[in-house]
């Protein structure tokens, strides 16, 4: 009940296209879902994180699409650049107001050729 | 822009051996996290510390494990005895306090960790 579960596990897009990689929970106590891009030996980096009180939240080229109900939260990264070529982790947390742990996704490696 | 740090980048040691991660939060933070992950899978919460004290730890955080915030800056993980298993990528994390802020957590650059 605490996992979250990311597909799919490897992801290989054209430069301008769309990457779509989505993650489930099956916690409903899970308040806040963060994304991380990580590049190979670097540590994750806070990309875009969305609360449950809203559907969909936009930054830049980076879109998370929330389905409460479906427990389901999907990244959308538009115009895909071959710098986007990193690993991404979905992650979920609980007790947002007490530095919740981070339960993350599985990762997929996103490849974007030129 | 304010940043996690952590060293040593690159920990070699033999079973047995103790290490000590060492890593330097964010100023203003007040949560401190430590995550691993071993080559390959997917970030492992160990541990979150929050008033100098642990809050929540998970099943890896075993007896072997210990951290501490000797001072006002510093954030460490000790391992007492390594095992070849705990040879995985650590990354040290902090986030702050107030309104949205208190789950975004910041990862330091991490330090892998060998066990021969």
């Amino acid at each position: 009940q605490q996992q979250v579960k990311q597909s799919p596990q490897s992801l290989i897009v054209q430069k301008g296209g769309i990457s779509i990689i989505n993650c489930a929970y099956e916690n409903t106590a899970f308040d806040y879902f963060p994304w991380y891009q990580q590049f190979p030996g670097k540590g994750p980096a806070l990309l875009i994180a969305i609360r449950p009180d809203v559907s969909e939240k936009k930054e830049g080229r980076f879109t998370i699409s929330f389905n409460k109900s479906a427990k389901q939260f999907s990244l959308h990264i538009m115009d895909s650049q071959p710098g986007d070529s990193a690993t991404y982790f979905c992650a979920a947390s609980m007790r947002a107001n007490q530095g919740g742990k981070l339960i993350f996704g599985q990762g997929t490696e996103l490849s974007v050729k030129p | 822009e304010p940043e996690v740090t952590q060293t040593p980048s690159h920990q070699v040691t033999q079973m047995g051996q103790e290490v000590i991660l060492r890593c330097v939060p964010i100023s203003n933070h007040l949560y401190f996290y430590w995550y691993r992950q071993i080559l390959g899978q997917k970030v492992e919460f160990l541990v979150s510390f929050y008033n100098n004290e642990i809050s929540e730890k998970s099943e890896i955080f075993d007896d072997q494990f210990s951290v501490e915030r000797p001072d006002g800056s510093n954030f460490t993980l000790k391992i007492r005895s390594t095992k070849l298993e705990d040879s995985a990528m650590y990354f040290c994390a902090s986030s702050g306090a107030g309104a949205y802020s208190y789950n975004e957590q910041f990862f330091g650059p991490g330090t892998r960790l060998t066990v021969l």
